[in-house]
């Protein structure tokens, strides 16, 4: 039963360039989570998303981010622009109650570190 | 809104010895899911223990335990027997009943001394 998959797990890019990072959630589970972990630091929420819906972005950056879960295939965590501010750790993790509850356990996925240079 | 505190940010412990770790949360809904994960150096997080607000007992799962005293609004992580294995940041969390997003605290990092 793979857990929850994201890649890749590295990614350098360049001031100005995008950074695309992809999230499969756990089979059956239909919600999946976006937070950001800066150096040092806990994690900080960033998206909600279900197939096709963004239930709760209130902690994405208003500018340059944003996501989407299409019906086929891994969630996608798209930030235009990268500025080295940028530079964290992404985590996705995913739930399987639907609706979920607060003792729904999220799983998260290895995380992708993002380099901006 | 909902707030977890951590105020610990570095601990050691004696391997084979018991170690706790403080958590203390703050929310104004009365049904919540108390959460602790660990992150090891390579950087993933492990889900732990899970303690539901209306809970009657104290979670265990394993070496660890979660002492949860409700009106004290604390979830402090119980890890018992320590190992070299276990020294990694660990990290609080909570949901509420709005079941989105979990609050992290700041993390503890734990070093299990030989």
């Amino acid at each position: 039963n793979a857990g929850v998959m994201q890649n890749p797990r590295h990614l350098v890019r360049r001031r100005g360039q995008e950074a695309r990072l992809r999230c499969s959630p756990m089979k059956g589970h239909s919600h999946v989570y976006w937070y950001r972990q800066l150096p040092e630091e806990g994690l900080k929420f960033m998206v909600y998303l279900q197939k096709e819906n963004i239930i709760d972005e209130s902690g994405m950056p208003k500018e340059r981010f944003s996501a989407e879960f299409p019906k086929e295939g891994p969630s996608i965590l798209r930030i235009q622009q990268v500025v080295r501010g940028d530079s964290a750790a992404y985590f996705c993790a995913s739930s399987k109650s639907s609706p979920p509850r607060a003792g729904d356990t999220q799983y998260f996925g290895p995380g992708t570190r993002l380099t901006v240079l | 809104a909902q707030k977890i505190t951590q105020t610990q940010p570095g601990m050691f412990v004696q391997e084979k010895e018991a170690v706790t770790l403080d958590c203390t949360y703050d929310t104004s809904d009365p049904s919540y899911g108390l959460f602790w994960y660990k992150q090891p150096s390579s950087g993933e997080m492990i889900f732990l223990i899970y303690q539901g607000s209306y809970d009657q007992q104290n979670a265990t799962e394993g070496r660890y335990s979660l002492n949860f005293q409700k009106a004290r609004k604390s979830a402090n992580l119980v890890i018992s027997a320590s190992q070299l294995g276990d020294s990694a940041m660990y990290f609080c969390a909570m949901r509420d009943t709005n079941a989105g997003k979990s609050t992290f605290g700041d993390g503890t990092t734990l070093t299990v001394k030989p």
